[in-house]
C-alpha cells in the first residue's frame, strides 16, 4: 500500500460548481498536511496548510482532515476556469532519526469549464 | 521576501551528456534545499535535501549528484545523462528547523534527453 493515494482524476466540472478533492494516507506518523496547486508547465504553489483534524477555510477553499480515517479533503466553492490546474496533497513525515520529508500525492488535474 | 529561481528553465540533451542545474534562494538564511523530479503519471519524487552547506542526502540512488557549495545554492548534476533521466525538476526551500516543512517551489526545469 503506497503512503499517499489520490485520485488523478482528470476531473472536469462547469464554473461555479462544488469541487471535491482527496488524499488518503497510510502512516499515522504524519503530522501536517498540505494542498498545492499546480498550473502547467510550473513549480507548485502553496494553497493551504493544517495541522490537526477538522476543517480550515480560506476564501473559497476549505481543507479538511479526518485523522482517524487517514483521509484528507480540498474543497473549491464557486470554482473558476483559473482554478484549472493539478492539486497535489502532501504530508509531512518527521522520522525517528530527526530528518523531515513530505510525501506527496501524485495529484489530481481538474478542469473547470466556463 | 523570499524568492527561489531555478536555470535554464528549459534544457534538451543527449544521452551520455553531463547535466548541471542551479537552483538559488533570496531572502532567507541557512534554508533547507530540495530536488524533486516530477515525471508524468509518477508525481513529485524527492531526490536530495540539504539541511546546509556541504550536507547532502540523497533519497534516491541514480547518477545524479547534488552539491550545495553557498548556503543559498543547490546544484544538480550528472556526469552522464539517461533517456530515463528526463522530466521536470523542482527545487525547494523550507526554513530550518523541526516541524516547519513547508516548502516553497521554484519554477522548475525541464530536462528532454534525446
Amino acid at each position: 500500500q503506497k503512503e499517499v493515494e489520490q485520485d488523478p482524476g482528470p476531473l472536469s466540472v462547469p464554473e461555479g460548481a462544488i469541487v471535491s478533492l482527496n488524499c488518503t494516507y497510510s502512516n499515522s506518523a504524519f503530522q501536517y498536511f498540505m494542498w498545492y496547486r499546480q498550473y502547467s508547465r510550473k513549480g507548485p504553489e502553496l494553497l493551504m496548510y493544517t495541522y490537526s483534524s477538522g476543517n480550515k477555510e480560506d476564501g473559497r477553499f476549505t481543507a479538511q482532515v479526518d485523522k482517524s480515517s487517514k483521509y484528507i479533503s480540498l474543497f473549491i466553492r464557486d470554482s473558476q476556469p483559473s482554478d484549472s490546474a493539478t492539486y497535489l496533497c502532501a504530508m509531512h513525515l518527521l522520522s525517528q532519526g530527526g530528518s523531515e520529508k513530505l510525501v506527496f500525492g501524485k495529484g489530481t488535474k481538474l478542469t473547470v469549464n466556463p | 521576501s523570499q524568492t527561489i529561481h531555478q536555470w535554464p528553465a528549459t534544457l534538451v540533451q543527449p544521452v551520455g551528456s553531463p547535466l548541471s542545474l542551479e537552483c538559488t534562494v533570496e531572502g532567507t538564511s541557512n534554508p533547507n534545499l530540495y530536488w524533486y523530479r516530477q515525471a508524468a503519471g509518477r508525481g513529485l519524487q524527492l531526490l536530495f535535501y540539504s539541511v546546509g552547506i556541504g550536507q547532502i542526502s540523497s533519497e534516491v540512488p541514480q547518477n545524479l549528484s547534488a552539491s550545495r557549495p553557498q548556503d543559498r545554492q543547490f546544484i544538480l548534476s550528472s556526469k552522464k545523462l539517461l533517456l530515463s533521466d528526463s522530466g521536470f525538476y523542482l527545487c525547494a526551500w523550507s526554513v530550518a528547523g523541526i516541524g516547519t516543512d513547508t516548502q516553497y517551489f521554484g519554477p522548475g526545469t525541464r530536462l528532454t534527453v534525446l
